[in-house]
């Protein structure tokens, strides 16, 4: 059972570009959280998709968008990049325990980015 | 006040030490509990959860103090192979609420 992956692993792009990351979720799990961490810091979370419905999201402008697919794929778009986006993108899917209230959450190995 | 607060580190230490990490939370309503490790450009994986007052695991004990919103890891007999950055992780809800990460602390054990 493979778990999350993302695509690509590292990648290089110029300010003004924008890029698009894809993650696929751990078989089973209908729920992908993105989060960026930058160097030296603790990851932050950008925003969460359920259903193909943004369902929550953090304190991120909306150069940040992204888009969840039927078979809970999902893509995390990010327009006019600019120096301060250069950090790795890590994608989480989870689901929830039945009756426990809690969730299990994997990370994939994230997407590094560089803006130059 | 941040919202996850970690010792800074790092914390370097000679193998076969005790060392123990500590980490504050904001939010008094907070319902989850988390320690994650992160290796040198990978991403964090859970090293334990900590959902009452706290649990053990082999050389890795985990605390959680509700009334002073205060989590601890201590790591007996260090060894080599736990090099890495703790980082303190809270769920502030129950189920999939997205997770709160403190910045991280790193440790260098040192042969």
């Amino acid at each position: 059972d493979a778990g999350v992956t993302q695509s690509p692993t590292h990648l290089i792009k110029t300010r003004g570009q924008q890029v698009t990351l894809r993650c696929s979720p751990k078989s089973g799990h209908d729920t992908v959280s993105w989060y960026q961490q930058a160097l030296g810091q603790g990851p932050q979370f950008i925003f969460q998709y359920y259903e193909e419905e943004e369902r929550q999201r953090g304190n991120f402008p909306d150069r940040f968008s992204g888009h969840q697919f039927p078979n809970y794929s999902s893509e995390l778009n990010v327009n006019a990049l600019l120096l301060g986006d250069s950090a790795l993108y890590l994608c989480a899917s989870s689901l929830p325990l039945p009756g426990t209230g809690r969730n299990t959450i994997y990370f994939g190995e994230g997407s590094w980015l560089t803006v130059v | 006040r941040k919202e996850v607060e970690q010792d800074p580190g790092p914390f370097n230490v000679p193998e076969g030490a005790t060392v123990a990490f500590n980490c504050t939370y904001s939010n008094s309503a907070s319902q989850s509990f988390f320690w994650y490790r992160q290796d040198c450009r990978k991403e964090p994986k859970l090293l334990m959860s900590v959902y009452s007052s706290g649990n053990e695991d082999g050389r890795f004990t985990a605390q959680l103090n509700r009334a002073s919103q205060y989590i601890s890891l201590l790591i007996r007999d260090s060894k080599l192979s736990d090099s890495a950055t703790y980082l303190c992780v809270v769920n502030p809800n129950s189920g999939n609420t997205p997770l709160v990460f403190g910045k991280g602390t790193r440790l260098s054990v040192i042969a």
